[in-house]
């Protein structure tokens, strides 16, 4: 089983929906939970974090964790064209270590 | 004004050969890494380097050296190249573990 799984799509949706991505986890040592984000052709670019459980909230976007399910999730409000790309969750145990990344979801968000 | 960069974006080479990736990055961040992301999109670290000390070294082939002559930039030299290196290449830095800033990628083809 990986450490991080995430399923990688292509989830397609029309323009205005809501949108959730989800990750599951293994290791329950992860403390902080990263979302990055990756346009075509491009570095991973970070949207927000997490620490522990409970939700945050940026703008459209909401990161939520539940860690006694061991379950993130990402929703995004109002989907745009502009929000197609992978995202990818990148959980983080808060001690010099390496952030583990799920393998991506490719979000599609048609006119 | 790129934050991370990468030379060169693309790179197609031949099996055997050897080459160098460098990065620099001017956001004057502490901790710099490599990240191999293969065709399926899995990001994968390889290295990281504090303030010029190697302090992660994952599974990776010795044929992998990174080098950082100064805390703003480290460079990838891979010797003796496979069909396998094939991939997208990222450096990133961070002040601390969390938020790393990604370059650009360097796409490395091998025939």
């Amino acid at each position: 089983q990986k450490e991080v799984e995430q399923d990688p799509g292509p989830l397609s949706v029309p323009e205005g929906a809501i949108v959730s991505l989800n990750c599951t986890y293994s290791n329950s040592a992860f403390q902080y939970f990263m979302w990055y984000r990756q346009y075509s052709r491009k570095g991973p670019e970070l949207l927000m974090y997490t620490y522990s459980s409970g939700n945050k909230e940026d703008g459209r976007f909401t990161a939520q964790v539940d860690k006694s399910s061991k379950y993130i999730s990402l929703f995004i409000r109002d989907s745009q064209p502009s929000d197609s790309a992978t995202y990818l969750c990148a959980p983080y145990t808060g001690t010099a270590s390496k952030l583990t990344f799920g393998t991506g979801t490719r979000l599609q968000v048609t006119l | 004004d790129t934050a991370v960069s990468q030379t060169p974006k693309y790179l197609v080479t031949q099996m055997g050969n050897d080459k160098s990736i460098k990065c620099e990055q001017n956001l004057g961040h502490d901790t710099m890494y490599w990240y191999k992301q293969d065709s399926k999109k899995f990001l994968k670290i390889m290295f990281s380097y504090n303030n010029k000390e190697l302090i992660i070294n994952e599974t990776v082939p010795n044929r992998f050296s990174p080098k950082s002559p100064d805390k703003a930039h480290l460079n990838l030299h891979i010797n003796s190249l496979e069909l396998g290196d094939s991939a997208v290449y990222f450096c990133a830095s961070s002040h601390g573990e969390r938020e790393q800033y990604f370059g650009p990628g360097t796409r490395l083809t091998v025939t």
